[in-house]
């Protein structure tokens, strides 16, 4: 069975704290994704990975960045947590075709 | 610039009869279209797609249908279940091989009893 796991689904943090989302997927997909969720804006892609170490900006990658060591890792860094961080963050991988898998999601609170 | 848009945040619908969820797109470059189910705490699901060289596609009570000149799609779901009520995203696709998607706003479908 398709799987994409978080590590969390739910975190607290603190305004200016550095903040790792990590996701894991058992797919062997090439193509990893981090959207973050907010409502009436629904789902907007912050970066997304096409090999290892490969990344590409999405549309909303200001405050953040990510790290693709292996294959199945993709890992999304705040560098410096702030409150208009807080949402719902989703990872995803998908093959060759458009159609992505999605993880939970993690819902990040910064205070 | 919201290139796909649903412009219902909310639809409520009654079991057993038809629910059409709408998404208007500008990007003339999208040629592959999806749709996914989402329900609370959980990630969203992939429902049905539907490439720009179609104008229908169905799987069971779920037909998606695009019309490229109104640059609109719509997913109808026939006959409406219980299990249905949640938070439906078109999302798109321009160049296959690209991988990006770009979703629209969601549409929370309540299927009533």
């Amino acid at each position: 069975d398709v799987k994409v796991t978080q590590s969390s689904r739910y975190l607290v943090k603190r305004t200016g704290e550095k903040v790792f989302l990590e996701c894991v997927q058992d797919m062997d997909h090439e193509n990893m994704f981090w959207y973050r969720q907010d409502p009436g804006l629904g789902l907007r892609l912050i970066y997304f990975s096409y090999d290892v170490k490969m990344k590409e900006k999405g549309d909303i990658p200001e405050g953040y960045s990510v790290s693709r060591e292996k294959k199945e890792r993709f890992s999304l860094i705040l560098e410096s947590a702030s409150t208009n961080q807080t949402s719902m963050y989703l990872c995803a991988s998908s093959l060759s075709t458009p159609g992505e898998f999605f993880g939970p999601g993690t819902r990040l609170t910064v205070l | 610039d919201q290139q796909v848009k649903q412009n219902s945040p909310s639809l409520s619908v009654q079991e057993g009869r038809i629910s059409i969820l709408n998404c208007d797109y500008t990007n003339s470059m999208f040629d592959y279209f999806l749709w996914y189910k989402k329900y609370p705490a959980e990630g969203p699901t992939f429902l049905i797609s539907i490439s720009s060289i179609k104008d229908k596609n169905e799987d069971g009570r779920f037909t998606v249908f695009l019309n490229k000149s109104a640059k609109h799609l719509s997913l109808h779901i026939v006959p409406s279940q219980p299990g249905d009520s949640a938070v439906y995203f078109c999302a798109a696709s321009a160049d296959q091989g690209a991988q990006k998607l770009v979703f629209g706003q969601g549409t929370r479908l309540t299927i009533n009893p």
